[in-house]
């Protein structure tokens, strides 16, 4: 199974709201990474946890806050968003962080700010 | 620093001639070379990867792509090209124990095959 599942594949929330994005693997991966991409741009870093420690953060605003409950789930919990982030976030995950292994991608979910 | 450049932001090609989406890179010491395809509304799909050995790297859906370190380059190809390889496709670089297997990726070439 090479699956990365993302819910939900939507997500419209007004600026004062507080909601969550899903992610789950099971291939054993131990390296997870949140990414937002804008339409037709490559996809930009936010965080990667590494055996389920966040390893990276790309100076990317408290309104994101991730969490990492265990090896095979990653979250996004969202708080007082601008329409500005407005985007898909996609999650993906790879074998280990260490550069050499392929990075496998979940659908995204697809976020408006209203 | 480390960068991907696709120097075509747009490819378009007749549905069976062979297809070529250029990449070239600039990294301090050996690279690790990704690409990725996306089709609308999808996440990215994972094609092949250059980590070292043979210099002609096959991969998915007929796909393959060639390192060439003296040109610093890694472009994809396909001999014969199909309406449904119409995508996104991503170039990335990666290197060894860099931070949390983080990716650079280059600014995308949008390919588009005619019948």
């Amino acid at each position: 199974d090479t699956e990365v599942t993302q819910t939900p594949k939507h997500l419209v929330m007004g600026m004062t709201n507080k909601k969550s994005l899903k992610c789950e693997q099971h291939m054993g991966h131990r390296a997870m990474y949140w990414y937002k991409q804008k339409a037709k741009k490559p996809p930009e870093l936010m965080f990667v946890y590494s055996y389920e420690k966040l390893s990276i953060n790309e100076s990317v605003p408290s309104r994101f806050s991730p969490e990492c409950p265990n090896s095979s789930l990653l979250n996004l919990h969202l708080h007082a968003l601008q329409p500005e982030d407005s985007a898909l976030y996609l999650c993906a995950s790879s074998t280990t962080g260490t550069g050499v292994s392929e990075q496998y991608f979940g659908p995204g979910t697809r976020l408006t700010v209203t | 620093a480390q960068s991907v450049a696709q120097p075509e932001d747009q490819v378009n090609v007749a549905e069976g001639n062979p297809l070529t989406v250029k990449c070239t890179y600039s990294v301090s010491g050996n690279p690790y070379l990704f690409w990725y395809v996306q089709y609308p509304n999808r996440g990215l799909q994972f094609l092949l990867k250059y980590i070292t050995g043979d210099n002609l790297v096959k991969g998915s859906y007929g796909f393959e792509a060639e390192f060439n370190k003296s040109q610093t380059s890694f472009h994809l190809k396909k001999p014969s090209a199909l309406v449904s390889d119409s995508a996104l496709y991503f170039c990335a670089v990666s290197f060894l124990y860099n931070q949390g297997g983080k990716l650079i990726f280059g600014q995308g070439t949008e390919l588009s095959v005619k019948p």
